[in-house]
């Protein structure tokens, strides 16, 4: 089956600090993968997307990469700001059908 | 564009009580899904519409009931409200894609207690 793996947290970084927060997946066909964010009180937002292997997605910063090899889709940033601070979710999608990590809060202090 | 729209923002409910959580979209989106989020657990999908007229279950269905007679709207419907359906509720819209990419657009949510 599908199923997404991302890393607990939280997460507690100063500003300008180098962030990753680790996704893995499991998939049966050839998923896209998604970087969501949830700032407090709100829905989630796409952050970022690949649809194929070695595929890099980017956006505000924030990177990420498909890897077909090691099933991995880990997000990253160089400089993080105190703005940064949210949830952040691992979600591949097959078919149209959705599947979530269990999201990876992010603390980042002045 | 409003995008997605969900009502209410917030609601306690008591034991034994029914309710609708109502969600819009005017996206002319096909599929519409309905999460809920439970406390450092991701998203769990409920139920799902490819579109109107047509419904699936998803992961955790039990006490929960949809309908789409219009491609706009999608309502969930608590029947016998219980605490373990105290969760923050999400609406979301997709269209088909043939790449089998398209994200969701999510609304903001509804926070329901049971008590």
């Amino acid at each position: 089956g599908n199923s997404v793996t991302q890393m607990e947290g939280p997460v507690t970084l100063s500003e300008e600090a180098f962030l990753t927060i680790n996704c893995t997946y499991t998939a049966t066909g050839y998923p896209s993968l998604f970087w969501y964010v949830q700032y407090p009180g709100e829905g989630l937002q796409l952050l970022l997307k690949a649809t194929k292997a070695d595929d890099k997605g980017s956006n505000k910063g924030f990177e990420a990469t498909y890897r077909k090899e090691t099933t991995s889709f880990h997000l990253e940033k160089g400089s993080v700001q105190v703005s940064d601070s949210a949830v952040y979710f691992c979600a591949l999608t097959d078919f149209n059908k959705f599947y979530f990590g269990s999201g990876t809060k992010l603390n980042v202090k002045p | 564009n409003a995008g997605v729209t969900q009502t209410p923002k917030f609601r306690i409910l008591k034991i034994g009580q029914s309710m609708t959580l109502q969600c819009t979209q005017d996206m002319n989106h096909n599929y519409m899904y309905w999460y809920r989020q439970d406390p450092g657990m991701g998203l769990k999908l409920i139920y799902y519409s490819v579109g109107a007229g047509i419904t699936d279950k998803g992961e955790v269905p039990n006490g929960y009931n949809v309908s789409r007679s219009t491609t706009e709207d999608f309502p969930l419907r608590l029947e016998l409200a219980a605490p373990s359906q105290t969760s923050v509720y999400f609406c979301a819209s997709s269209y088909p894609s043939g790449q089998g990419y398209s994200p969701l657009h999510f609304g903001n949510g509804t926070r329901l207690t049971v008590t």
